[in-house]
């Protein structure tokens, strides 16, 4: 499978503030990309997908941008709260199946 | 989405013994995955398990080291055998439903 690079590897913000994370992808065949949300102990949480043809999406305080001449895609958790604190893992879905390729992960850490 | 439980949540056992996992859906689904999150680290896809198919096996895994069942739309179960402590990880079960793919809690498996 295709690579999917997640970064940075960790990250903390203060309260009120802008987490932002990064995905770069090389498959130029992947139509569809989610967002989870893991907190310790429970399964991964889908929080918000988009596919190629859009370059952003926004649900709430989360925004997906995505470049696709850039083939790299991002997550924006405004006004960041303590409750925000999580691992975040971006992903990317193949043309004609649904597996998924995972990045890394991003332990978010949100400070009062 | 669809709502998965699995069971157990978490268990201990002693090495070569095999533990078996359930996956419940409270719908009907047609794709199914299982995954291994080994600790800190991202998500592993083990098998895709499809209803009336042989499950379709990632490179590192086979069959007889994680046989799965699929007798209906809602069910399926993973077993993880002979096990080794290097198969300490949380298991989990996925699925997709319309073109989304929701994660179960996972199955937490300390092999002491």
């Amino acid at each position: 499978q295709q690579q999917v690079k997640q970064s940075p590897q960790s990250l903390i913000v203060q309260k009120g503030g802008i987490s932002i994370i990064n995905c770069a992808y090389e498959n130029t065949a992947f139509d569809y990309f989610p967002w989870y949300q893991q907190f310790p102990g429970k399964g991964p949480a889908l929080l918000i997908a988009i596919r190629p043809d859009v370059s952003e999406k926004k649900e709430g305080r989360f925004t997906i941008s995505f470049n696709k001449s850039a083939k790299q895609f991002s997550l924006h958790i405004m006004d960041s709260q303590p409750g925000d604190s999580a691992t975040y893992f971006c992903a990317a879905k193949g043309a004609g199946s649904y597996q998924l390729t995972f990045g890394k992960g991003t332990k978010l850490s949100v400070i009062p | 989405s669809a709502v998965i439980s699995q069971k157990p949540s978490r268990d201990i056992c002693q090495r070569g013994t095999s533990l078996t996992i359930q996956c419940q859906v409270d719908s009907q689904v047609t794709m199914m995955f299982w995954y291994r999150q080994q600790p800190g680290q991202s998500l592993t896809l083990i098998a895709t398990a499809n209803q009336g198919s042989e499950a379709t096996y990632e490179s590192g895994f086979v069959i007889d080291k994680f046989p799965i069942s699929r007798p209906n739309l809602t069910f399926s179960t993973l077993t993880v055998s002979n096990m080794s402590p290097e198969d300490s990880s949380i298991y989990l079960c996925s699925v997709v439903k319309q073109y989304e793919q929701y994660f179960g809690p996972g199955t937490r498996l300390t092999v002491t």
